[in-house]
């Protein structure tokens, strides 16, 4: 079973390239999440999204896009990429209803801005 | 805003020993979840317990137990006779009861590292 799968799991990057990280899940969940992981600080909310063509900003969206085309995949865009965006980004999906805030999430991909 | 605090940032324990993983969390909200979280050397998140607001009762699901106490804002979490698989990154969350696009948005504590040596 996949799961969520993400991609890369490793990336450099240089000031002021921009990537997109890449997320797909099979488990037909219809809410998707991108969270980022800075060391000593948990885990913060970027962008979620509800469904297909519906995404909101979480707690720390600036300098990050997304789109939602599908069920199954959410992309995450960063444009003009700066130090501050090191970071593990994860990201995850759960079902609409009964299983309230268990998450599924990816293994990771490890973003290193230099 | 919430706040979820795991004051513990890294725990040593021997196997076998008994380990518990502190966790304190402020909301103004009379309704909201609490989550642990299991984070292996591998890297994802895995999901481990949920409790409600509404339910005080402590649980025990095989080693692991927790103890959700209203009055002081904790939950906390016990691993009995911990064993070397133990070892990982455990997260507390927190989600407020904000409808339904709230399902995933956690507030998550700063994560307790828990080394367990053989």
């Amino acid at each position: 079973n996949a799961g969520v799968t993400q991609t890369p799991k490793f990336r450099i990057l240089k000031i002021g390239q921009s990537m997109t990280l890449q997320c797909t899940q099979d488990m037909n969940h219809n809410y998707m999440y991108w969270y980022r992981q800075d060391p000593g600080m948990g885990l913060k909310l970027i962008y979620y999204s509800v469904g297909a063509g519906i995404t909101d900003k979480g707690e720390v969206p600036n300098g990050y896009n997304v789109s939602r085309s599908t069920t199954e995949d959410f992309p995450l865009r960063l444009e003009l990429a700066a130090p501050s965006q090191t970071s593990v980004y994860f990201c995850a999906s759960s079902p609409p209803t009964g299983a309230v805030g268990e998450l599924f999430f990816g293994e990771g991909s490890r973003l290193t801005v230099l | 805003a919430q706040k979820v605090t795991q004051a513990q940032t890294e725990i040593s324990v021997v196997e076998k020993e008994d380990v518990t993983l502190d966790c304190v969390y402020e909301t103004r909200d009379t309704t909201y979840y609490l989550f642990w979280y299991k984070q292996p050397p591998s890297g994802e998140l895995v999901f481990l317990i949920r409790r409600n607001s509404f339910d005080e009762q402590n649980e025990r699901s095989g080693r692991y137990s927790w103890n959700f106490q209203k009055s002081t804002s904790s939950f906390n979490f016990t691993i009995t006779a911990s064993q070397v698989v133990d070892s990982a990154v455990y997260f507390c969350a927190l989600r407020i009861n904000a409808g339904g696009t709230s399902y995933g948005k956690l507030t998550f504590g700063q994560g307790t590292i828990l080394t367990v040596h053989p």
